[in-house]
């Protein structure tokens, strides 16, 4: 079974509009959650991850995510995008000590 | 520079012809992983590793062979190449399983 659903493949945005990418996760796993971003032919680096506490997680380059186990959803979000936020976006959770990333938003951000 | 290695950045080969894809990792990390990277399928967990001598089974592990006999080393190895592992090819450590994971700059590999 799927154990991370990012429902949207591709997510075009005006520069300086918000944005939010969505990912949600089998409530059969433990949630451990990250995001990852992946610039153009680079590997990926972490944005943000979840491991208890507050369920509002602030990560690098203003971005945050909020943990809602109700809906087993851990969803992105950046207040106002630039154009250097340009990138593919992975959300991530650990089962056991097994890795399952989610197929990937592409994110345009266009001028 | 704490960075992860990773060789060869390119590899063109053919099937059958044995190959392995050296990783490195320079800041004691404990936690290693291979994965693949393929259009519409994001990322998968080929083998991780938790410390030395100590490695699992992924999600795509079919093909693969991985050893662990440095903290810093973490080969995969291809003993019989297949078309079907065209793939980018990324390694990544970590502390532990939850800490951030440092990825390296990947493999591109082509199986003819």
């Amino acid at each position: 079974a799927q154990s991370v659903t990012q429902l949207d493949s591709q997510v075009p945005v005006f520069e300086e509009a918000p944005v939010e990418l969505r990912c949600n996760y089998s409530s059969s796993v433990s949630v451990y959650l990250f995001w990852y971003v992946q610039y153009p032919n680079q590997g990926l680096q972490l944005l943000l991850k979840y491991l208890s506490g507050s369920t509002l997680v602030k990560g690098i380059n203003g971005f945050e995510a909020e943990f809602n186990k109700s809906q087993t959803s851990f969803h992105l979000r950046k207040p106002s995008v630039h154009i250097s936020d340009t990138a593919e976006y992975f959300c991530a959770v650990i089962r056991g000590n097994q890795f399952y990333f989610g197929t990937g938003t592409s994110l345009t951000v266009i001028p | 520079e704490a960075q992860v290695t990773q060789n060869p950045r390119y590899l063109i080969t053919v099937t059958g012809k044995k190959l392995t894809v050296t990783c490195s990792q320079n800041m004691n990390h404990e936690y290693m992983s291979w994965y693949r990277q393929d259009p519409g399928l994001g990322l998968r967990q080929i083998y991780y590793s938790m410390n030395v001598e100590v490695t699992d089974k992924g999600d795509v592990p079919e093909g693969y062979k991985v050893s662990r006999k440095e903290k810093r080393n973490f080969p995969l190895i291809l003993e019989s190449p297949s078309p079907n592992q065209t793939s980018l090819y990324f390694c990544a450590s970590s502390l532990t399983r939850t800490d951030t994971q440092y990825f390296g700059p990947g493999t591109r590999l082509t199986v003819l």
